[in-house]
């Protein structure tokens, strides 16, 4: 199968850096997505990789490393509103943009 | 600013019933999608579709038809609801070939007694 793999759960102090990791079966890759989920809402698009190394976008950086299946999400200067579930979702080939989606990972942010 | 919405928050019904869940976008996107969202489980594709009149199974179809007959709208229908289908639905559209991300409703939460 075409599992995607992420820790369930992390806790982390407001203003330090924590880095999410996301696995994957590198067979038919074709783009990697970050998404972001609060509590009873939508996902909302964070980051896109599909070549390797480091995309950063403001307080949030996303990594690929395609010839390992990982990547990570990493957020700095952490601040409460970014508790929230974080979503690693792969694109692979066979068209339409069809995506698999992690079970993500809920973050907790704490004083 | 670009918008996809869904008919309804929430949603009771009784087993048996049959349910539709409408999912509306704005953004002339020739892919729509549907899933399902489980604790534990994380996003799991029920349907998704690539043109008008057009239809693929995702991962976890049994229990479930669509319909796209306009472009911008895509339908979910429970043909005979069970409890094993309560959960949050979420509609999402992209364009085709692009490497754009999927733009998301606010989801239904769909509650089968």
């Amino acid at each position: 199968g075409q599992n995607i793999d992420q820790p369930t759960e992390m806790t982390a102090t407001e203003g330090a850096i924590v880095q999410i990791n996301c696995t994957y079966q590198t067979s038919g890759f074709n783009g990697l997505f970050w998404y972001q989920q609060h509590a009873g809402e939508a996902p909302t698009f964070l980051s896109y990789n599909v070549l390797d190394g480091l995309e950063e976008k403001g307080r949030f950086s996303s990594f690929l490393s395609r010839s390992k299946g990982y990547s990570y999400l990493l957020l700095k200067e952490l601040q409460m509103k970014d508790s929230a579930s974080y979503l690693c979702a792969v694109r692979f080939s066979g068209g339409y943009n069809k995506l698999i989606f992690g079970a993500g990972t809920r973050l907790a942010v704490h004083p | 600013d670009v918008k996809v919405t869904q008919s309804s928050r929430y949603l009771v019904k009784r087993t048996g019933e049959k349910v539709f869940l409408e999912c509306v976008q704005d953004m002339d996107h020739e892919n729509m999608f549907w899933y399902r969202q489980d604790p534990g489980l994380g996003l799991r594709l029920i349907y998704f579709s690539y043109d008008v009149k057009m239809k693929e199974k995702g991962d976890i179809p049994e229990g479930y038809s669509v319909s796209r007959e306009k472009k911008e709208r895509f339908s979910l229908i429970l043909e005979s609801a069970s409890t094993n289908q309560t959960s949050m639905y979420l509609c999402a559209s992209s364009p085709r070939w692009s490497a754009d991300e999927q733009f998301f409703g606010p989801g239904t939460r769909l509650t089968v007694l």
